[in-house]
């Protein structure tokens, strides 16, 4: 069965320091992968998708970057974080492109920015 | 634009009792409609999903959700709500038009009390 992991599930980070989050997806091949946001009260925003390697594609200006390697890695960084990129932080993962296709999440990383 | 609204912010219902959350959406055409659930600190967990056909949906958990095109609704529902149900739930639509991208709404925190 497929499953998906993030790490790490908790970190506390300086303003101005750099970002580096991970998500794997292991059983299964050239998975859809998803960058989301979450802050309070306000649902999830989409931050990047990808449908291959070095495929990303970016939904929200900002001062975050993604990157994917490998076929089921993706990564989320940041050169200099900001105080307002503290957040719920998830990764999920889909079959296939298109909205008609469920997306499936990991257990999300907490970034609180000092 | 594609838009999804969960009027209720929190909800608190007895155990035993029956649940019903709201969603409405914005969108011309045939939308694909899902309920995701979060237990705190975690990720979201697909309960089901509405793609076409029978507009009554069954889910995991004991879950339902009926689709109703003339009132844009996709309504979550449970007949007897277990203390383990208390979490947050979204609601998400995805449209032809929208690429890859999900419409969630803010979500509703359900409590349930004994």
């Amino acid at each position: 069965s497929q499953t998906i992991h993030q790490w790490p599930a908790t970190l506390v980070q300086p303003v101005g320091s750099p970002l580096s989050l991970e998500c794997t997806v292991e059983g299964t091949s050239n998975p859809n992968l998803y960058w989301y946001r979450q802050a309070a009260g306000r649902g999830l925003q989409l931050l990047f998708y990808s449908v291959g390697i070095g495929q990303i594609s970016s939904e929200v200006p900002q001062n975050l970057s993604a990157s994917r390697p490998q076929d089921r890695q993706f990564i989320l960084s940041s050169k200099k974080l900001l105080l307002s990129d503290s957040g719920f932080y998830l990764c999920a993962w889909s079959v296939l492109p298109g909205v008609n296709q469920p997306q499936h999440f990991g257990d999300g990383t907490r970034l609180s920015i000092l | 634009a594609q838009s999804v609204t969960q009027p209720d912010i929190h909800i608190t219902v007895s155990e035993g009792a029956s649940l019903e959350l709201r969603c409405n959406y914005s969108y011309g055409a045939t939308p694909y409609l899902f309920w995701y659930v979060q237990s705190p600190g975690q990720g979201l967990q697909l309960l089901l999903k509405y793609f076409s056909g029978d507009t009554l949906v069954q889910g995991i958990k004991g879950f339902e959700a009926e689709f109703k095109r003339s009132q844009s609704s996709f309504n979550l529902r449970k007949p007897s709500v277990h203390w383990s149900d208390a979490a947050e739930y979204f609601c998400a639509v995805g449209a032809a038009d929208t690429g890859n991208q999900f419409y969630f709404g803010t979500g509703t925190s359900l409590t349930v009390i004994p």
